[in-house]
């Protein structure tokens, strides 16, 4: 069945560090790939977004790129800052279809 | 301002006594979502509907079902709640389904079944 596997956390970084946040996904068809943003004490927001392959979603200074060969949407942001301190979640939705998989999240803290 | 509101916010309760989680959205979408999170589980969704009086079961719905008698509201209800339902749990809606639009969630309801 579908499912999306991400790296394991926490990730801990200095501020200014370069991140990279790695998913991958099991899917039939292709669907749309999708990272979301929780941080403390409120509900998901979504960070970027890829529909189709090679596509490549950017948002705040974060990027991913859909690889269809690799099976893979990893999340990288060239210098990190305290305030992207929060938990990341990699999903996934087949095209027209209700149903939607999430990665278990990673949990990024950066330190001053 | 556009927004998904899940009400309670928190909630301890007993095993077996029926409760509601309610799910309203201000934006007119069409499609609603339920998940549940657990520690190392990540998001599960539970039911999720297209459109009025259009539900369908997503990956954990066992003991629990839904409604969608009017765009705007989409409850949970658990008829016999137990201790294995004591999680975080988000609605979520967008205007088209999942796949094609940003999603926007709720604040979450934190449950308690002791």
């Amino acid at each position: 069945g579908d499912s999306v596997t991400q790296m394991e956390g926490p990730v801990t970084l200095s501020e200014e560090a370069f991140l990279t946040i790695n998913c991958t996904y099991t899917a039939t068809g292709y669907p749309s790939l999708f990272w979301y943003v929780q941080y403390p004490g409120e509900g998901l927001q979504l960070l970027l977004k890829a529909t189709k392959a090679d596509d490549k979603g950017s948002n705040k200074g974060f990027e991913a790129t859909y690889r269809k060969e690799t099976t893979s949407f990893h999340l990288e942001k060239g210098s990190v800052q305290v305030s992207d301190s929060a938990v990341y979640f990699c999903a996934m939705s087949a095209t027209n279809a209700g149903k939607s998989t999430f990665g278990d999240g990673t949990t990024l803290t950066v330190k001053p | 301002e556009a927004q998904v509101t899940q009400n309670p916010r928190y909630l301890i309760t007993v095993t077996g006594k029926k409760l509601t989680v309610t799910c309203s959205q201000n934006m007119n979408h069409e499609y609603m979502s339920w998940y549940r999170q657990d520690p190392g589980l990540g998001l599960r969704q539970i039911y999720y509907s297209m459109n009025v009086e259009v539900t369908d079961k997503g990956d954990v719905p066992e003991g629990y079902k839904v409604s969608r008698k009017e765009k705007r509201n989409f409850p949970l209800i658990l008829e016999s709640p137990s201790p294995n339902q004591t999680s975080l749990y988000f609605c979520a809606s967008s205007l088209i389904p999942f796949s094609k639009s940003e999603a926007f969630f709720g604040q979450g309801t934190r449950l308690t079944v002791v």
